[in-house]
């Protein structure tokens, strides 16, 4: 089975600063997805980016981008210029890949950020 | 942008009791999916559903558990017999077609639920 990661709690960051939020994973397959999502106070789960793992290439959306280390089954989230509303609990999630696997998403336990003023 | 809608947003129910959470999907999607999240803990997955059937349930979805489509556009959570643990909130998501794998779950705002 695989599990997934996120060794901070919580994280702060400066208004315009950046910042980097950890998630590694373990998984026996060679082909999946991982996703970042934002959890709001208002509770509603947002995916902010994805990337496939057969893609070398780390996947970007404005100033959200990945670190993405196959061999090291990392997988981190990077964000530019954070602004107030980037205040959430992110959550990395991993999905299989194969056509007859498992397609629910197995989620981190969560990193709550604080973005300050 | 379409969204997941679910209803209602907070749900008070007293132990023992069956308690109905509803979903209505993204209209061009064809999976459906519930996940829960107890209070500071992981969103925990709990069922699929795909052409009118349960794809994939974890060992949370005993037999308390229920999932429906009643119609082409409500999916619906019955817990039968509430328990104490069962207090979370409750997501409903759903993703596009079967082809594209890394289709992202859509997810709704949730329902939280309390049993007394």
């Amino acid at each position: 089975a695989q599990t997934v990661t996120q060794s901070q709690p919580e994280m702060s960051v400066q208004e315009a600063e950046t910042v980097t939020l950890s998630c590694t994973y373990d998984t026996s397959e060679s082909d999946y997805y991982l996703f970042w999502y934002k959890q709001p106070p208002s509770r509603q789960m947002i995916l902010v980016i994805r990337q496939e793992a057969y893609k070398q290439q780390n996947a970007t959306e404005n100033r959200f981008s990945v670190n993405f280390q196959k061999a090291a089954k990392s997988f981190s989230l990077k964000i530019s210029d954070s602004q107030l509303g980037d205040a959430a609990m992110y959550f990395c999630a991993y999905r299989s890949a194969g056509w007859s696997s498992a397609r629910q998403l197995t989620f981190g336990s969560g990193t709550q950020l604080t973005v300050l003023p | 942008e379409p969204e997941v809608t679910q209803t209602p947003s907070h749900q008070v129910t007293q132990m023992g009791q069956e308690v109905i959470l509803r979903c209505v999907p993204i209209s061009n999607h064809l999976y459906f999916y519930w996940y829960r999240q107890i209070l500071g803990q992981k969103v925990e997955f709990l069922v699929s559903f795909y052409n009118n059937e349960i794809s994939e349930k974890s060992e949370i979805f005993d037999d308390q558990f229920s999932v429906e489509r009643p119609d082409g556009s409500n999916f619906t959570l019955k817990i039968r017999s509430t328990k104490l643990e069962d207090s979370a909130m409750y997501f409903c998501a759903s993703s596009e077609v079967w082809a594209a794998n890394n289709s992202p779950l859509h997810f709704g705002n949730g329902t939280r639920l309390t049993v007394t």
